[in-house]
């Protein structure tokens, strides 16, 4: 069982190239997100999706777009790289809230991203 | 807006000590509480979790109660260990809906030493 998957794991980007971090998990989980951590600010929500076809805007979308045409995948596009997108960057995934109670998000391993 | 406030670190201990890590949260509806735990050069990994109020959430040792009445989840562990090096987040979702969004804590790293 390979969890949550995320490709590639370090990338170096120019000013302006744009590029796309590949997510994938085999849990069958109806809902997958897209996190960057940055110092001293914790992990903020860039993008979520509750399903396939279905995504929406987190705390920090400028700059990103993501699609969601399988259970199984989560790709985020950075359209043009800015330095100000350097950061390390998480998908997540877990079963739909069902309402009373919370389940438990499984991270990837995470892609390390810097712009110059 | 949802907010979860954590103590500033780093903070560094002897093994065997006793840790507090103070998360205070800010919501307006009732919250699931989690902390998540990131070891070096890894992802975040769900340490323990409580979904209502007097809930104690407990793992590997590590144990935080739910307190409505102070809006707190303070993460405490009565003997540390080395292993125990790692950035510990705080982080909040609200039982409304489907999709739980995480509003996270800074962060919070921990460094343990003989």
């Amino acid at each position: 069982n390979a969890g949550v998957t995320q490709t590639p794991k370090f990338q170096v980007l120019k000013t302006g190239q744009s590029m796309t971090l590949q997510c994938a998990q085999d849990m069958n989980h109806e809902y997958m997100s897209w996190y960057r951590q940055d110092p001293g600010m914790g992990l903020r929500l860039i993008h979520y999706s509750v399903g396939a076809g279905i995504t929406d805007q987190g705390e920090v979308p400028n700059g990103y777009n993501v699609s969601r045409s399988t259970t199984e995948d989560f790709p985020l596009r950075l359209l043009s790289a800015a330095p100000s997108q350097t950061s390390v960057y998480f998908c997540a995934s877990s079963p739909l809230n069902s309402g009373g109670g919370s389940y438990e998000q499984y991270f990837g391993p995470g892609t390390r991203l810097t712009v110059t | 807006g949802d907010s979860v406030t954590q103590m500033e670190g780093p903070v560094t201990l002897s093994e065997e000590a006793f840790l507090t890590i103070n998360c205070t949260y800010t919501a307006t509806g009732y919250p699931s509480l989690f902390w998540y735990v990131q070891y070096p050069g890894e992802g975040l990994q769900l340490l323990l979790k409580a979904t209502k109020a007097d809930d104690k959430g407990s793992n590997k040792g590590f144990e935080a109660t739910y307190r409505k009445e102070t809006t707190s989840f303070h993460l405490e562990k009565g003997s540390v260990q080395v292993s125990d090096s790692a950035v510990y987040f705080c982080a909040l979702t609200l039982n409304t809906g489907t999709a739980s969004k995480l509003t996270f804590g800074t962060g919070t790293r921990l460094q343990v030493t003989l």
